[in-house]
């Protein structure tokens, strides 16, 4: 355990629903990432928030998904009417710096919230 | 475009043995490299990261290298166990302040006792 926490584990939804994810992060780190990951692939970058700002975005991410960090501690990623492309495990990260720029800026990961679009 | 390409896709190893990952990257400016090890079903974790002045950093019996002239980075691992069974992903991040990092499609490894 990592100390990050994602709600759902696992989720079924029919093309068309809407579906939202929550990630709480390790409370002292400012930084929270979302990935998404499909089977036998790497995971890819969505976006990233500083405390309550979001400041990276992918292109990845299209105008049906939208992610909020309202108080700079747990987010929440919303994709609206799923589409079967969607289907991918969610990762969630948090960090304490920027991940990367230092030695003590290490990324921890969640479980992931597997999404399935029937 | 930036690319990250590892190497082999899959490997299958004795308990026991040594093994060698490899991870080919383009991109630039370099920041750092980053290895992370995935079981089945979880999420990453790092293992080691790498910035442009590091060219080895070991882990326990994980050794990560780094070529930067060459854009080519390797994980050994030594005297492997059924627990190292799991993908292995390379990460690089570029310099600059924007924080998109690129990952590889990882190499699969199983350990048969």
């Amino acid at each position: 355990d990592t100390g990050v926490s994602q709600d759902p584990r696992h989720k079924i939804t029919k093309r068309g629903q809407n579906v939202t994810f929550r990630c709480d992060p390790i409370s002292e780190h400012n930084r929270l990432y979302w990935y998404r990951q499909t089977l036998g692939q790497g995971p890819e970058f969505l976006t990233y928030f500083q405390n309550e700002a979001q400041l990276e975005k992918s292109r990845l991410l299209s105008d049906r998904f939208s992610a909020e960090r309202p108080k700079g501690s747990f987010s929440t990623l919303e994709i609206q009417r799923t589409e079967q492309g969607d289907s991918a495990m969610y990762l969630c990260a948090s960090s304490l710096g920027l991940a990367g720029t230092g030695p003590s800026y290490e990324q921890y990961f969640g479980p992931g919230t597997r999404l399935t679009v029937t | 475009k930036n690319q990250v390409e590892q190497s082999p896709q899959s490997l299958i190893i004795l308990e026991g043995k040594n093994c060698t990952l490899q991870c080919n990257y383009t991109v630039s400016p370099f920041s750092n490299l980053r290895w992370y090890k995935q079981d089945t079903g979880r999420g990453p974790v790092s293992l080691t990261i790498m910035t442009f002045s590091e060219n080895t950093k070991s882990n326990g019996r994980y050794t990560a290298t780094l070529d930067a002239d060459t854009k080519q980075s390797s994980l050994h691992i030594t005297a492997s166990q059924l627990s190292d069974s799991a993908s292995y992903i390379c990460v690089v991040s570029e310099s600059g302040g924007s924080y998109i990092p690129t990952f590889g499609r990882g190499t699969s490894l199983i350990v048969h006792p």
